[in-house]
C-alpha cells in the first residue's frame, strides 16, 4: 500500500518569507514518481513537478525548489520569497512508475498555504 | 480553452434526484479518472478508464455510475445520493504509457446533496 503524509495542515506566512512544505511517503515499489500539485481557489490541480525515484537531484524553478531524499522518503517543497499569489492548497502525490499512466495518484492531505501581504 | 473541462461547476441536488457530471478533455489523452475531494480528506481515486475501458473501481458505491463513451468524454451519473457525498468531484486525464507527461485536472464540480 502507498501512503503520502503532509504533516502541515495549514501554514501562514508574510509576503517575502521563505516557506517549506513537507512531504513524507511510504511505498513498497522500487521505482515510483513523486509529484507536487497546486490547487488555487478556482479548484483545478495545477501540476508543478514530477520526480523519478532514481533521480535525487534537487531542482529549482524560479522561486520554487524541491528537495528529494530517498533515504528519509521525503520530497519537500520550498517557496522562496513567497507572494500572495502563492496562496493555495498544495498536494504531494505518488504513483508507481511501473503503472501505465500518471493519473492514478495517491495524494497527501494537502497543506493550505496563506501568504499575507 | 482549458485542457480538461468539467460541467456543471456547481450542483445542488436532492437525495432522490438523478444528475450527471460531465468531463471533456481536449488533450488527446487516452486515460481518464474521477477523483473525490471531501473536506479534510485526501483526494480519493474513484474510477480509472484506459482506452474507454474501466480498469479500476475503488469500492465506490453503486449510486455513482461512470460512463466513458470515447477517450475524450467521461460522465459520472448520480442517483439517490447521501449528504456525505457532498464534495468536489475532479476529473483528470493523462496519456497511457507516456513517461514524459503528467495528469491534467479539471476545475471540478462542487456537489451539494440536500
Amino acid at each position: 500500500a502507498q501512503k503520502v503524509t503532509q504533516a502541515q495542515t495549514e501554514i501562514s506566512v508574510v509576503e517575502k518569507e521563505d516557506v517549506t512544505l513537507d512531504c513524507v511517503y511510504e511505498t513498497r515499489d522500487t521505482t515510483y514518481y513523486l509529484f507536487w500539485y497546486k490547487q488555487p481557489p478556482s479548484g483545478e490541480l495545477v501540476f508543478l513537478i514530477r520526480r523519478n525515484s532514481f533521480d535525487e537531484q534537487n531542482e529549482i524553478s524560479g522561486r520554487y525548489s524541491w528537495n528529494f531524499q530517498k533515504s528519509t522518503s521525503s520530497f519537500n517543497f520550498t517557496i522562496t520569497a513567497s507572494q500572495v499569489v502563492d496562496s493555495a492548497v498544495y498536494f504531494c502525490a505518488l504513483t508507481p512508475s511501473l503503472g501505465t499512466s500518471y493519473g492514478k495518484l495517491t495524494f497527501g492531505q494537502g497543506t493550505i498555504l496563506t501568504v499575507h501581504p | 480553452e482549458t485542457g480538461v473541462t468539467q460541467t456543471p461547476r456547481h450542483l445542488v441536488m436532492g437525495m432522490t434526484n438523478k444528475k450527471s457530471l460531465k468531463c471533456e478533455q481536449h488533450l488527446g489523452h487516452n486515460a481518464m479518472y474521477w477523483y473525490k475531494q471531501s473536506a479534510k480528506k485526501p483526494l480519493e481515486l474513484m474510477f480509472v478508464y484506459n482506452f474507454k475501458e474501466q480498469t479500476e473501481n475503488n469500492s465506490v458505491p453503486s449510486r455513482f455510475s461512470p460512463e466513458c463513451p470515447n477517450s475524450s468524454h467521461l460522465f459520472l451519473h448520480l442517483h439517490t445520493l447521501q449528504p456525505e457525498d457532498s464534495a468536489l468531484y475532479l476529473c483528470a486525464s493523462s496519456q497511457v504509457r507516456r513517461l514524459d507527461t503528467e495528469a491534467f485536472f479539471g476545475q471540478g464540480t462542487r456537489l451539494t446533496v440536500v
